[in-house]
């Protein structure tokens, strides 16, 4: 079956330094990968996907590259500000699993002024 | 416009009692998804509507979990017989067929004591 690995949080930085969250998979077909942030109080929000091998997906100046030699999809941002203080989680769907979305454990970042 | 709307927003239970969450999906949504995110977990798949009809129940754990959407919009979902194990916090989620964007509700805290 599907399963997303994620690194254990959580993870505290200060503002302005490099964030990466590993996130490792493992799919019986040819996934489609997710990041989805849950800021407090909020419900779950896309962040970024990647549908395909060597994809990057960005936004919000996050980015990750689905890697499907490593089979992994790690977010990474430059410059982390306090908003970004949230619970992040990696997914995927495949078309083996119909519409459902796998999710990993989540980690949680806290970002320090 | 509106995002999906999930009510209530919390409902604490006696073990054994039946509870029903209700979700309001996003309009002309014809995609609905329940999850369950227990603490520290990562959500997981429940069932997906597409229209008025049930397209995957089966991440339903037992068959003391039941949900509906008999008018292809609004879903509930009912617990009959409630149990500690219970608790967690269910989400919400439409889109459009194609399922990608999947715009989440906030969710309900159920508790079980």
């Amino acid at each position: 079956g599907n399963s997303v690995t994620q690194m254990e949080g959580p993870v505290t930085l200060s503002e302005e330094a490099f964030l990466t969250i590993n996130c490792t998979y493992t799919a019986t077909g040819y996934p489609s990968l997710f990041w989805y942030v849950q800021y407090p109080g909020e419900g779950l929000q896309l962040l970024l996907k990647a549908t395909k091998a060597d994809d990057k997906g960005s936004n919000k100046g996050f980015e990750a590259t689905y890697r499907k030699e490593t089979t992994s999809f790690h977010l990474e941002k430059g410059s982390v500000q306090v908003s970004d203080s949230a619970v992040y989680f990696c997914a995927l769907s495949d078309r083996n699993s119909g519409s459902r979305l796998t999710f990993g454990e989540g980690t949680q970042l806290t970002v320090n002024p | 416009g509106a995002g999906v709307s999930q009510t209530p927003s919390n409902k604490v239970t006696e073990k054994g009692k039946y509870v029903e969450l209700r979700c309001d999906p996003i309009s002309g949504h014809t995609a609905l998804y329940w999850y369950r995110q227990s603490l520290g977990q990562g959500p997981e798949f429940l069932i997906y509507f597409q229209g008025t009809g049930a397209a995957d129940d089966s991440g339903l754990p037992n068959d003391r979990f039941f949900a509906v959407r008999p008018e292809g919009s609004v879903s509930t979902l009912k617990i009959q017989r409630t149990e500690r194990g219970d608790s967690a916090v269910y989400l919400c989620a439409s889109s459009l067929p194609d399922g990608d964007p999947r715009f989440f509700g906030p969710g309900t805290r159920l508790t079980v004591l």
